[in-house]
């Protein structure tokens, strides 16, 4: 799996958006994004992933540069509860292999 | 979408004793199942990986006959920590990848152990 690089931390205010970059310069072609998230004590939650085109579901949004070397997941109305540290992970899509979790960004909703 | 039950939620243990956690996929059938191990403000980290009805492939440093890893059916795995010890307390989270759902992973709740 390619590698990723993620900012330590990040504050938001409640109600704004949420930007959290994800560098991986290293991707490969059929290599996908992933994000998964972790509110504290709790299993990580399958965020959103993406190939190429940007994608939206009801959670996020995941914008994905044109050369795929970097990535921006978005909370559009950033709340408290989605406090929490976000995992930017690639993977070939049939990848059955062991999953690595890398350090994250934590991201603190503020009021 | 997908649900991975993990059960118990919290246990308390005595020193010596074993425990054994489950792990379930509720909707779907779990070809692979992964054990990670979450110590306080660190990341997960892989334990060991199981495939159904064959035995799990083990991370480095990680004691095979101390963390026992069952996956005997498409739906269930099982981690029993053999002879437990205050060193042992964690937060032990399982993951299950669906057979035809690709590279994404469905997260148990975890499990938090601590031995006296």
């Amino acid at each position: 799996d390619a590698k990723t690089t993620q900012p330590p931390s990040m504050d938001c205010a409640e109600g704004r958006a949420a930007n959290l970059p994800c560098n991986h310069s290293t991707i490969s072609g059929n290599e996908y994004v992933y994000w998964y998230r972790q509110i504290h004590s709790q299993g990580p939650q399958y965020i959103i992933h993406g190939l190429k085109n940007n994608e939206t579901n009801e959670m996020a949004s995941l914008i994905i540069t044109e050369d795929r070397k970097s990535s921006t997941l978005i909370l559009p109305h950033a709340t408290l509860r989605d406090t929490a540290v976000y995992y930017c992970i690639v993977r070939v899509w049939a990848a059955t292999d062991k999953l690595i979790f890398g350090t994250g960004t934590r991201l603190q909703v503020f009021p | 979408g997908a649900v991975v039950s993990q059960h118990p939620s919290w246990v308390i243990c005595k020193s010596g004793t074993s425990v054994k956690i489950e792990c379930r996929s509720l909707d779907f059938q779990a070809t692979t199942m992964f054990w990670y191990r979450q110590f306080p403000k660190q990341s997960l980290m892989l334990m060991a990986t199981s495939n159904e009805g064959s035995k799990a492939t083990y991370e480095q440093g990680v004691e095979k006959d101390k963390f026992l890893i069952n996956h005997a059916s498409l739906t269930l795995s099982t981690l029993t920590v053999t002879s437990a010890h205050p060193e042992d307390s964690s937060f032990y989270i399982c993951s299950a990848r669906a057979r035809s759902g690709g590279a994404k992973l469905f997260f148990g709740s975890g499990t938090q152990l601590s031995v006296l």
